[in-house]
């Protein structure tokens, strides 16, 4: 049974571009969690979202991000325009109903 | 606001000998609380949890207490040994089972020495 994946492992835009985020629970799980960790901080909650559905999106900025998890394919985590602030480690978890979050391995984002 | 808070940013501990590591909390509607540990380049793996209706929980070498009126946890790892060396999280949750909105900790980075 493969982990939670994340793809890419890293990616590099220049301000003003959109960066794509991709992230394949694991078999099974159906609920999905989407975090921001920024250098020397810990991780702060963006999005939760299950198949077709955004239960809760309180911890994403109002403007330029969007995450969905489509009935088919993986949850996708789209910040459109990124500056530089936007640096970080994403990391998406996913989890069975009631089980503990697994956590992918995280996408790097480097805004130059 | 910081709500899970982990005033160590770093603790150096001997082989053999006991890791504690501490984390306070401020909003006590958190009833149930996880520690999540993590290496460079990985996502954080779960390690040990506690519900608010124990004040201790024991898996092999890790141990959680949890004093709830104090708004204290801690994590003991006895013994240490050198692959234990990697940030720990601390987290805490309103609930436990269905929808888990946890809120993390800034890490405190362990290393055990040889």
């Amino acid at each position: 049974n493969a982990g939670v994946m994340q793809n890419p492992r890293h990616l590099v835009r220049r301000r003003g571009q959109e960066a794509r985020l991709r992230c394949s629970p694991m078999k099974g799980h159906s609920h999905v969690y989407w975090y921001r960790q920024l250098p020397e901080e810990g991780l702060k909650f963006m999005v939760y979202l299950q198949k077709e559905n955004i239960i809760d999106e309180s911890g994403m900025p109002k403007e330029r991000f969007s995450a969905e998890f489509p009935k088919e394919g993986p949850s996708i985590l789209r910040i459109q325009q990124v500056v530089r602030g936007d640096s970080a480690a994403y990391f998406c978890a996913s989890s069975p109903e009631g089980g503990h979050q697994f956590f992918g391995p995280g996408t790097r984002l480097t805004v130059l | 606001d910081q709500q899970v808070k982990q005033n160590s940013p770093s603790l150096s501990v001997q082989e053999g000998r006991i890791s504690i590591l501490n984390c306070d909390y401020t909003n006590s509607m958190f009833d149930y609380f996880l520690w999540y540990k993590k290496y460079p380049a990985e996502g954080p793996t779960f390690l040990i949890s506690i519900s608010s209706i124990k004040d201790k929980n024991e898996d092999g070498r890790f141990t959680v207490f949890l004093n709830k009126s104090a708004k204290h946890l801690s994590l003991h790892i006895v013994p240490s040994q050198p692959g234990d060396s990697a940030v720990y999280f601390c987290a805490a949750s309103p609930s436990w089972g269905g929808y888990q909105k946890v809120t993390f900790g800034t890490g405190t980075k362990l290393q055990v020495i040889p």
